[in-house]
């Protein structure tokens, strides 16, 4: 089931922060973030997995709660190359061995000067 | 550049035809994986292959059609083509499939159904 994605798009001035998130109506067992520019590849940011950890990497960070099967991409101090359109990806936790990550809509998030 | 190579990066044919989008992953990489992205679906998993066997399927078309030969190449066949199937494909790569590992995704392979 495709998990859903808030809010669809949003527009920073450059320095502001921004939230996004993503939710799940099943248990999770890992919550996948991607950015994707207009005309190129996803590219990978970072992975969460079911324990409720929190990442970083630079000024992106994400949680997940497991409770409420959400996670969270947080976005501080933007920068321009920030824009694109952010997608949150989730494998369910079925224990059936076979693992599909299914992407949301996707964020698309405007940095401007 | 991710490490995977999708070719060709654009195809143009007319409905009713048959066409073949390969992939080749990132070195070490031993699970492959297919997404189409459309305008209005979004980014849709396709299928999963590891070591040359299907490992998961998704919202594959029974007119689509994927292996993954024992190069680790894979290749995605695409048959009596549609209007609607206009997208881009892409391609994407992980070390050995398990849930807690990224996926590193091709440049893709736009598409065009006339």
């Amino acid at each position: 089931q495709q998990p859903v994605q808030s809010p669809q798009a949003v527009i920073l001035r450059e320095g502001e922060d921004a939230v996004i998130n993503c939710s799940s109506s099943k248990a999770l067992y890992s919550v996948h973030w991607y950015r994707q520019k207009h005309g190129e590849a996803p590219v990978f940011l970072m992975i969460l997995l079911k324990g409720g950890e929190q990442k970083g990497h630079e000024k992106i960070s994400a949680s997940f709660n497991e409770k409420k099967q959400q996670s969270s991409l947080y976005l501080t101090a933007s920068q321009l190359s920030y824009s694109g359109t952010y997608f949150c990806g989730t494998v369910v936790d079925s224990g059936a061995g076979s693992y599909q990550l299914t992407f949301g809509k996707g964020t698309k998030l405007s940095v401007i000067p | 550049d991710s490490g995977v190579t999708q070719t060709p990066k654009h195809l143009i044919t007319a409905t009713g035809q048959r066409v073949t989008l390969r992939c080749s992953p990132r070195s070490g990489d031993l699970s492959v994986y297919w997404y189409q992205q459309s305008l209005d679906q979004g980014l849709q998993f396709l299928i999963q292959y590891y070591n040359g066997e299907e490992r998961a399927k998704g919202n594959i078309l029974e007119r689509f059609s994927a292996q993954q030969f024992p190069d680790l190449h894979s290749e995605l066949n695409l048959s009596s083509l549609e209007l609607g199937d206009s997208a881009l494909y892409f391609c994407a790569s992980s070390v050995s499939g398990q849930p807690n590992q990224p996926q590193h995704f091709g440049d893709g392979t736009r598409l065009s159904i006339l």
